[in-house]
């Protein structure tokens, strides 16, 4: 059974820091890794997607790195601002899932919660 | 493009009461996906449509639960008999029918069994 564990659970920094955010997976046979954010009673808001063929993908302050023969995925946050606070959970989809039938079905972590203080 | 929507957004019911939720996807998406997350957890996967078709089922899915997507548009999800233990926020998500489509996920409906 895949299992995704984040670390640290909860993290705080001061305003401008760059930080790291870890997320590891115990079956490296993954279609994809997400990564989302999630604000108190909200949904989630999907950043970044790699693609197991891929090593990273960068938007905007944010780097999503992928290292799938390790079972890890980092989230490099730069230059945090309080805005960034919130939760930040990675999910994986499993290549033994059946694409066909299981679409993106995504197993997730606890999540990391952030708070960038100014 | 609304994004996912939800409804409704809180729900409070007395344990034993029946309760529907509704979710309307993004309007392209095919695949329609239920989750729900407890406190401080990650979303669980309950049911995956593609289209119509309910594809897969969690075994979280007790036969408490129902879903359906009867014309492929948007999808209700029922619990009969509530229990205390449903309480729960329930998140609805849809992607493309591709293997790079990143879901997208509503603000859920919160759930609380009195």
């Amino acid at each position: 059974k895949q299992e995704v564990t984040q670390i640290p659970a909860a993290l705080s920094v001061p305003e401008g820091e760059n930080l790291v955010l870890n997320c590891s997976f115990t079956d490296s046979a993954i279609y994809n890794l997400q990564w989302f954010r999630q604000d108190p009673g909200k949904g989630l808001t999907s950043l970044l997607l790699i693609q197991s063929s891929q090593r990273e993908q960068t938007s905007g302050r944010l780097n999503a790195s992928l290292d799938k023969s390790s079972g890890r995925s980092t989230l490099y946050i730069a230059a945090s601002q309080p805005g960034d606070s919130a939760t930040y959970l990675c999910a994986v989809v499993l290549c033994g899932e059946g694409w066909e039938t299981s679409g993106s079905r995504l197993t997730f972590g606890e999540g990391t919660q952030l708070t960038v203080n100014p | 493009d609304t994004g996912v929507s939800q409804d409704p957004r809180h729900k409070i019911t007395k344990r034993g009461q029946n309760v529907t939720f509704r979710c309307d996807p993004i309007s392209e998406h095919n695949r329609l996906y239920w989750y729900r997350q407890t406190l401080g957890q990650g979303p669980e996967f309950l049911t995956y449509f593609q289209n119509e078709a309910q594809l897969e089922k969690s075994r979280l899915l007790s036969d408490r639960f129902s879903a359906e997507r009867p014309k492929g548009s948007f999808s209700t999800l029922e619990i009969q008999r509530t229990e205390q233990g449903d309480s729960a926020m329930y998140l609805c998500a849809s992607s493309l029918d591709r293997k790079d489509s990143p879901l997208h996920f509503g603000n859920g409906t919160r759930l609380t069994v009195t």
